[in-house]
């Protein structure tokens, strides 16, 4: 079945710091990346949406000049958070649609920033 | 995307079926009921999904009612390590993939 390796899966920084965050589909080209953010006992909060190639969307409320995503391969995606801050600590996991439009999820990257 | 709403919350005994409800009156013709489910901090897992017809696969059934505004999500044998949140979504595809609350299950000795 189809595959999404995310990494790291956990990440401590500091404050102030930028942190990288990868998407890869192992297995099938993925169309479409998307992007979401989990605080403690919440749901999954979509922050945005990539299409290879092409600049990402973001969902209202979420600043792009701080979560920037690059989509620069069919199997491959990055979210980075710049300058980060402790209120960014939180549980972001990536999706992958691939072209029989089945979405399949990463593992997660809890991040922690101190 | 139609909005969903499920119950918080669901006890179930191992090895009981558990039948997990999720009304979504708004849906329209077009968009597919996905089901997907959470362990503690791990990423979602895909169970199933249909339109208009009911479906099973090896993991579950997904019963949607002739009206397609209500569907119940059986877990025909339920385990411990069924016990996590399970998420009813209502996408057109295309669309962005948006999550509701969900059902926190848990799996009762």
């Amino acid at each position: 079945g189809a595959v999404v390796s995310q990494h790291p899966s956990w990440v401590i920084c500091k404050s102030g710091t930028s942190v990288k965050i990868e998407c890869r589909s192992l297995d099938f080209q993925a169309t479409t990346m998307f992007w979401y953010r989990q605080f403690p006992k919440q749901s999954l909060m979509l922050m945005a949406t990539s299409n290879e190639g092409s600049k990402a969307t973001y969902e209202q409320g979420v600043e792009k000049d701080k979560f920037l995503i690059n989509h620069a391969s069919l199997t491959l995606s990055t979210l980075t958070v710049t300058s980060a801050h402790p209120e960014d600590s939180s549980f972001y996991i990536c999706s992958a649609r691939g072209q029989d439009y089945g979405y399949t999820f990463g593992s997660g990257t809890r991040l922690t920033v101190v | 995307d139609a909005k969903t709403t499920q119950p918080t919350s669901m006890d179930c005994a191992e090895g009981r079926a558990a039948n997990l409800p999720c009304n979504h009156s708004t849906i329209s013709g077009n968009e597919y009921v996905y089901w997907y489910r959470q362990i503690h901090s791990q990423g979602p897992q895909y169970i199933i999904h249909g339109l208009k017809n009911n479906e099973t696969n090896e993991m579950a059934s997904l019963i949607i009612t002739e009206d397609r505004k209500s569907s119940t999500l059986i877990l025909p044998h339920a385990t411990l390590r069924d016990t996590a949140v399970y998420y009813c979504i209502v996408h057109l595809v295309g669309n962005q993939f948006y999550f509701g609350t969900g059902t926190s299950l848990t799996v009762i000795p």
